[in-house]
This record gives structure tokens, C-alpha cells and sequence, in this order.
């Protein structure tokens, strides 16, 4: 199947700190990538869709101003979490299609656990 | 839009018996329905997948049925096995559209007791 990375794997920060993960489809390119985040126990949720060469989608309740996505390439997506807080601490994941819009199935990457101090 | 909701929530079954997770969704116009298995901190994995135009698939131990009037497809696993301890989520979603997001169930925990 394809493969999806992320980095970093973990990350601790201070409040009000920035922190940046990217994620990279490593041998197919994606027109779309999606970015979630999974509470411990609990589902996925999605929080953005982010497309090459244009603003992403965020779903209701997600605060673009806070979580900066930039898909500057067909491999790579990155999510900017802006001046975290201890509630922003959670498991990202994102995920990606390969083969573009006329396929269907996700890959996911192995995930960004974020611990907020 | 869709909901997709899973049941049970948790699930342990003795090792060698079958275990079977169910999912519904709202949206008849889904028609494409995988299953994820999650383990412990790593990553959605994606087991099988059904496309509506089937009513079922067979992978070894896996397979997924899949009802389209009643809006609801089921994963059986049988002979379970200790390794097949982890989180599974069904979604529902569309066929040939990479850029629409998938829906998920809130996911089964299934414990495989040896």
C-alpha cells in the first residue's frame, strides 16, 4: 500500500508555543490530505481537509486561525498548531489518497502524539 | 450529511470464536464502507474494504456483508486470534472521490482472550 509519514512522532512544548507537523505522502502524491485528531478511547475526528495549491476545508468547531494548515506540494502537508494550550494536547493524524481524486482509499500516517505543558 | 454509528463499543470474545462488529450509516448515497484496526498509539491500518456494488467480501478470516436497503454492513472476524486485539473503526465515504473525507464510527474495542 502507500506510505504516509509524519513528523515528528512526539512532541512536548511549553504553553503558548507553536508547533508544526508535516506530513508527507512518500511515494504517490496527493491532491488532497486530511488532518484529524483522536482523543484517547475515542474516534477520529476530523478537523481539516487540506488541498494542494488551495485553503483547506475545516470542519465546524475547528478554528482555522489556530490550526494553520499549508499544502505547498503534492507531498507534503503541514499543520501549525498556534499557541498551544494543555487542551490542545491530543494524538493528530493525518491521512492521504493516493491516485487522486479517482480513488478512494485513505492511508493513514503513524500519527503526532502533542503533549502541551 | 453521513452519520455512521457502530456497535458494540466493546466486544471480547475467547480465542477461536468469532467476533462480529456492526455499523449503520444515514446517507444512501455512501458507497464505499472500509474497516480500520488501530492498535495501541499507532495508526489506523485498513483491514478490507466493500464497495456497494458487492455484498460481501472474503479475506481469509475477514469479510464485511454489506445490506444497501438497510443502510448497514458488518465485520466478521473468525478464529480470532490474541494479534487481533485492537480498535476497529468501520467508515462510510464515497467511491472515486479522493478529495471526500471519510465518516467514522466511534470504533469497537475488541479483546481477544487466550
Amino acid at each position: 500500500g502507500a506510505v504516509v509519514s509524519q513528523h515528528p512522532s512526539r512532541v512536548i512544548c511549553k504553553s503558548g508555543t507553536s508547533v508544526k507537523i508535516e506530513c508527507r505522502s512518500l511515494d504517490f502524491q496527493a491532491t488532497t490530505m486530511f488532518w484529524y485528531r483522536q482523543f484517547p478511547k475515542q474516534s477520529l475526528m476530523l478537523m481539516a481537509t487540506s488541498n494542494e495549491g488551495s485553503k483547506a476545508t475545516y470542519e465546524q468547531g475547528v478554528e482555522k486561525d489556530k490550526f494553520l494548515i499549508n499544502h505547498a506540494s503534492l507531498t507534503l502537508s503541514t499543520l501549525t498548531v498556534t499557541s498551544a494550550h494543555p487542551e490542545d494536547s491530543s494524538f493528530y493524524i493525518c491521512s492521504a489518497v493516493a491516485g487522486g481524486s479517482k480513488q478512494e482509499t485513505q492511508y493513514f500516517g503513524p500519527g503526532t502524539r502533542l503533549l502541551v505543558l | 450529511g453521513e452519520n455512521v454509528e457502530q456497535h458494540p463499543s466493546t466486544l471480547s470474545v475467547q480465542e477461536g470464536d468469532s467476533a462480529v462488529i456492526k455499523c449503520t450509516y444515514s446517507d444512501s448515497a455512501s458507497n464505499y464502507f472500509p474497516w480500520y484496526k488501530q492498535e495501541l498509539g499507532k495508526r489506523p491500518q485498513l483491514i478490507i474494504d466493500i464497495r456497494s456494488n458487492v455484498g460481501e467480501k472474503k479475506d481469509q478470516r475477514i469479510a464485511v456483508t454489506l445490506n444497501k436497503t438497510a443502510k448497514h454492513f458488518s465485520l466478521h472476524i473468525t478464529e480470532t486470534q490474541p494479534e487481533d486485539s485492537a480498535v476497529y473503526f468501520c467508515a462510510a465515504g464515497l467511491r472515486n472521490s479522493g478529495n471526500t473525507p471519510l465518516v467514522f464510527g466511534k470504533g469497537t474495542r475488541l479483546s481477544v482472550i487466550a
